[in-house]
């Protein structure tokens, strides 16, 4: 199995709500990840979790919350966004935070902030 | 992360082979090339990666110049399932050891039936 799953799909919200954002591996990664995507954009690193530790945080604003509760499960915690946060939140998942490790990537969540 | 050059676009026909460039000039000798594809409404999926040598897999085939200072991503029938973004990475050591893919802006592919 090589999938990562993120939920949910779609998740529209306001400036004052509080969200969050969930993604799930099953293949024993011990590295995972948080890309941003605005549209007709690649995706930005966000966040590094090796080992369930923050390992890199790519100077994102406190408004996102990354949490990773298990091996296994990885959060994004959203709280007050800005209109200019909505685009596609990617999660991804590798054995290990080599620099030479494929990366496997979710099909995202795609978020719009009103 | 060693800076990659892509070319914005490239078409191509159904059944057709694809050569897909990739300049990487400041590469160092232990950073791997690697290439990821995202189709539409999809996120990016891993295509292939090489060190030195040309590499082959069931998706495509990955031919790395002699200097290391260009690949060439080589898809031999194209379909239109592949029509797509294509990224070429390469993880330089950008001051940590962690699995850091810094996407440039990727080659879109296009393919006419």
């Amino acid at each position: 199995d090589t999938e990562v799953t993120q939920t949910p799909k779609h998740l529209v919200m306001g400036m004052t709500n509080k969200k969050s954002l969930k993604c799930e591996q099953h293949m024993g990664h011990r590295a995972m990840y948080w890309y941003k995507q605005k549209a007709k954009k690649p995706p930005e690193l966000m966040f590094v979790y090796s080992y369930e530790k923050l390992s890199i945080n790519e100077s994102v604003p406190s408004r996102f919350s990354p949490e990773c509760p298990n091996s296994s499960l990885l959060n994004l915690h959203l709280h007050a966004l800005q209109p200019e946060d909505s685009a596609l939140y990617l999660c991804a998942s590798s054995q290990g935070a080599s620099k030479g490790g494929t990366q496997y990537f979710g099909p995202g969540t795609r978020l719009l902030v009103l | 992360d060693a800076k990659t050059t892509q070319p914005n676009s490239m078409e191509s026909n159904e059944e057709e082979p694809v050569h897909l460039p990739c300049n990487h000039s400041t590469i160092s000798g232990t950073d791997y090339i690697h290439w990821y594809r995202q189709l539409p409404s999809q996120g990016p999926e891993y295509v292939i990666h090489g060190l030195t040598s040309n590499v082959n897999n069931r998706m495509a085939s990955l031919a790395i110049a002699e200097d290391r200072k260009s690949s060439t991503l080589i898809l031999h029938r194209a379909t239109l399932r592949d029509a797509a973004v294509y990224y070429c990475i390469s993880p330089g050591a950008g001051g940590t050891s962690y699995g850091k893919l810094t996407f440039g802006q990727g080659t879109i592919l296009t393919v006419h039936p």
